[in-house]
């Protein structure tokens, strides 16, 4: 019963760098989201997809890129990392949108240097 | 443009006591709100949750208000224990804009035995 699993759990990253941060769940949720915390701040949505092959923009999509190719796996890509891009960065899956209430993966903190 | 806000930072209560968490929104279309509660080093966890057509949603210790008037809706944790010491967000979503959350900024609180 591992619900949403997200690696790795830390990562530093220099300047220009790229990576991918994996994100798995196994509940067959249709709604996957990645979601940023910065330092004292609520969490801003990234992308989301309402099932595979269906990804779409949240409030702040800029230096990412998502792709949706099975149910259960919603990878982030980031190209170019920036120091702009350190945070934490949390996963979330759904079976039918907020309704039902989002359940989150552990998170990845991030650190672009 | 902060569609969410929760403007109580942190809040101190002593074990037993009643915890007050507030949480203000701007968007008249959301018609879901919930509430979340998070640990340190881990994902936020669905607490309890209420729809746009209540004004009152109980669950054991946990009640959520909703002043829909005011724009307003608050979380009570009565007794308060030292196991509810955790970041508290608020969150709203809109139905027709996919149900994607919308999270304020966070109220952390301690509960002091």
């Amino acid at each position: 019963n591992a619900g949403v699993t997200q690696t790795p759990k830390f990562r530093i990253l220099k300047i220009g760098q790229s990576m991918t941060l994996q994100c798995a769940q196994d509940m067959n949720h249709n709604y996957m989201y990645w979601y940023r915390q910065d330092p004292g701040m609520g969490l801003k949505l990234i992308y989301y997809s309402v099932g595979a092959g269906i990804t779409d923009k949240g409030e702040v999509p800029n230096g990412y890129n998502v792709s949706r190719s099975t149910t259960e796996d919603f990878p982030l890509r980031l190209e170019l990392a920036a120091p702009s891009q350190t945070s934490v960065y949390f996963c979330a899956s759904s079976p039918q949108g907020s309704l039902y209430g989002y359940t989150f993966g552990s998170g990845t903190r991030l650190t672009v240097v | 443009d902060q569609q969410v806000k929760q403007n109580s930072p942190s809040l101190s209560v002593q074990e037993g006591r009643i915890s007050i968490l507030n949480c203000d929104y701007t968007n008249s279309m959301f018609d879901y709100f919930l509430w979340y509660k998070k640990y340190p080093a881990e994902g936020p966890t669905f607490l309890i949750s209420i729809s746009s057509i209540k004004d009152k949603n109980e669950d054991g210790r946990f009640t959520v208000f909703l002043n829909k008037s005011a724009k307003h809706l608050s979380l009570h944790i009565v007794p308060s224990q030292p196991g509810d010491s955790a970041v508290y967000f608020c969150a709203a979503s809109e139905k027709a804009a996919g149900n994607k959350l919308t999270f304020g900024g966070g109220t952390r609180v301690l509960v002091k035995p």
